[in-house]
């Protein structure tokens, strides 16, 4: 069984400029979830994506926006880079909606310049 | 609105001793609590878990207590060794579903 991956593991990107980070779940996992880590604090929840469908959303602007697959993949895309979106993106998957263990991923450093 | 929080950002213990690591939350909706464990440069790992319907849980050297009249839930860790020093993040899930609400992180360290 494997676990849950991340890519890339590290980023640099502009201001204004468009990112997409990945994540693969373990199989089987149904439900994926994304947290914002900035430096010092703990993760912060993004959005949660179950068989597709968002199933929930933090206090992110829609610039912030997901997809899920059906071969247990997912995207996080952020737009209009700022400089305060640099962080530790995390997804986190687990078996389903009424599964509360969730299984992180080593996450992506993203650094806005 | 800090709704789960650490009010320890760090702590250090002697390997062999107790730590215990606080966890104050605010939201009565919440009904499951979970502690991770968090390496450098690795994603939080799951430790141990808590329903409401409960006051206590242990997994090996690793027991959590909740005390819901005071939102407060501990993490004992008995005995200390110098591979726990990681930071600990204690998280809580409502009726909304299994989205997670952290706390800020105690960094743990174990010195031999």
């Amino acid at each position: 069984e494997t676990g849950v991956t991340q890519s890339p593991t590290h980023l640099i990107k502009t201001r204004g400029q468009q990112v997409t980070l990945r994540c693969s779940s373990q199989s089987g996992h149904n439900t994926v979830s994304w947290y914002q880590q900035a430096l010092g604090q703990g993760p912060q929840f993004i959005f949660q994506y179950y068989r597709e469908e968002e199933n929930g959303r933090g206090n992110f602007p829609p610039r912030f926006s997901g997809l899920q697959f059906p071969n247990y993949s997912s995207e996080l895309n952020v737009n209009a880079l700022e400089l305060d979106d640099s962080a530790l993106y995390l997804c986190a998957s687990s078996l389903d909606l009424g599964g509360y263990e969730q299984y992180f991923g080593p996450g992506t450093r993203l650094t806005v310049t | 609105d800090q709704q789960v929080k650490q009010n320890s950002p760090s702590l250090s213990v002697q390997e062999g001793r107790i730590s215990i690591l606080n966890c104050d939350y605010t939201n009565s909706m919440f009904d499951y609590f979970l502690w991770y464990k968090k390496y450098p440069a690795e994603g939080p790992t799951f430790l141990i878990s808590i329903s409401s319907i409960k006051d206590k849980n242990e997994d090996g050297r690793f027991t959590v207590f909740l005390n819901k009249s005071a939102k407060h839930l501990s993490l004992h860790i008995v005995p200390s060794q110098p591979g726990d020093s990681a930071v600990y993040f204690c998280a809580a899930s409502g009726n909304a579903g299994n989205m997670l609400t952290f706390g800020g992180g105690t960094r743990l360290m174990v010195k031999p």
